[in-house]
């Protein structure tokens, strides 16, 4: 079974600093696409940033990078110099191809990030 | 590029009810998605579509609750009848496989914001 857990329903962070949100995930499959989505309060779904499995290198886009530690399982997004529309609930996912485009999503961190 | 469509953005209507989500997904996207959100259960995905095609039902509550996806350019999730327990955020996403399956992100809709009284 996929499976993806985000330990910390909650987490602030005050503007300027840097937070990190944790994300782990259960597969078997050695070939998979991992996912940042943010959800403002305006309720979109947004995608922040994107990982493949086979790469070594940590995505990074802007103020969001992420630490892919595969053996471990784990895929945690950093938020450097966090601004006040980066609060939002942040959802981690991830694919796995040639399966049908199903997406796996964890619960989601609510971050509140405070003036 | 215009993004994936839902409507309506809110809908309000009273036990019993039939209700009909609408989504337009993404021109050239050939996966389709709806999910439900709520506070108690999170992001679920109810049923996905490649090229048209149910793939996976398994998320879908129980029989009121149906989709279809008639053309690659439309589909519609439909409860009937719809129980206050339905009550949530709608999602539908949509995504193409350009550069092999599972390489392209959702796009997700605003949302439909269902209220059963």
């Amino acid at each position: 079974a996929q499976t993806v857990t985000q330990s910390q329903p909650e987490m602030s962070v005050q503007e300027a600093e840097t937070v990190t949100l944790s994300c782990t995930y259960d597969t078997s499959e050695n070939n998979y696409y991992l996912f940042w989505y943010k959800q403002p309060p305006s309720r979109q779904m947004i995608l922040v940033i994107r990982q493949e499995a086979y790469k070594q290198q940590n995505a990074t886009e802007n103020r969001f990078s992420v630490n892919f530690q595969k053996a471990a399982k784990s895929f945690s997004l950093k938020i450097s110099d966090s601004q006040l529309g980066d609060t939002a609930m942040y959802f981690c996912a991830f694919v796995i191809p040639n399966t049908g485009n199903q997406f796996y999503f964890g619960t989601g961190t609510s971050l509140t990030v405070i003036p | 590029d215009a993004g994936v469509i839902q409507s309506p953005r809110h809908e309000v209507t009273e036990m019993g009810q039939e209700v009909t989500l609408r989504c337009k997904p993404i021109s050239g996207h050939n996966s389709l998605f709806w999910y439900r959100q709520t506070m108690m259960r999170g992001l679920e995905l109810l049923i996905y579509f490649n090229n048209n095609v149910p793939i996976d039902d398994s998320g879908m509550p129980e029989d009121r609750f149906s989709a279809k996806m008639p053309n690659a350019s439309f589909s519609t999730l439909k409860i009937q009848p719809s129980e206050p327990r339905d009550s949530a955020v709608y999602f539908c996403a949509s995504s193409g496989t350009g550069g092999g399956i599972g390489n392209q992100p959702q796009h997700f809709g605003d949302g439909t914001r269902l209220s059963i009284l």
